[in-house]
């Protein structure tokens, strides 16, 4: 399965103050995603980022706050902007793992780490 | 998205089998089961998956209700390595996360 790096690990973030998180992955995917893992909850999904196109938000969710970029099939960012305390979370990313495609059908993931953000 | 229903909390006792259970009574045709587990401070990882026939992984097997409106995560013999969130998610393309089952596995 592929590999994910995630940066920062952790960050203590500043309120009104944007920080970028990036997503290395050792293998060429078509899709990814990124989700946020509030304190003591389950994870939402941002938005899913295709390589050359708009990434696709959830409800809840804005570009202008969490702009994505895709630039190529190994690499995304997510940014967390003018972020406030109720943004400290723990953002993933994830991309569909090429075992899982085609040989069922079914999406597959695999996660990086995820990076911890808190804000003061 | 189809919703899944799990128990909050679960508890086992090492070199024991647990069996997790999901019931997803308003699941498409189309839905696969899958199940992924969050170990504490990493990202989930992927369990098992199915979509009508059971499964078994070095990991673990997962078995399907008839009707597909549940089914069961079998541990064949926790470990405390094993203490993890356990998700029960629906889906074909994105998934959607629910609450969960916090398995604690005791010594």
């Amino acid at each position: 399965s592929a590999v994910i790096s995630q940066k920062p690990s952790r960050d203590i973030c500043q309120r009104g103050t944007s920080l970028t998180i990036q997503c290395q992955v050792d293998s060429q995917v078509t899709m990814m995603f990124w989700y946020r893992q509030q304190p003591g909850q389950s994870l939402t999904l941002i938005a899913t980022a295709n390589q050359g196109s708009e990434a696709t938000y959830e409800s809840g969710f804005v570009i202008d706050k969490f702009p994505i970029s895709r630039p190529n099939l190994t690499f995304s960012t997510l940014t967390v902007s003018n972020m406030s305390p109720e943004d400290s979370s723990i953002y993933l990313c994830s991309v569909e793992n090429h075992l899982g495609q085609g040989r069922s059908g079914a999406n597959v993931l695999t996660f990086g780490a995820g990076s911890r953000l808190t804000v003061l | 998205d189809a919703k899944t229903t799990q128990p909050n909390s679960m508890e086992s006792n090492e070199e024991e089998p647990v069996h997790l259970p999901c019931n997803h009574s308003t699941i498409s045709g189309t839905d696969y089961i899958h199940w992924y587990r969050q170990l504490p401070s990493q990202g989930p990882e992927y369990v098992i998956h199915g979509l009508t026939s059971n499964v078994n992984n070095r990991m673990a097997s997962l078995a399907i209700a008839e009707d597909r409106k549940s089914s069961t995560l079998i541990l064949h013999r926790a470990t405390l390595r094993d203490a993890a969130v356990y998700y029960c998610i629906l889906g074909y393309g994105k998934l959607t996360f629910g609450q969960g089952t916090i398995l604690t596995v005791h010594p």
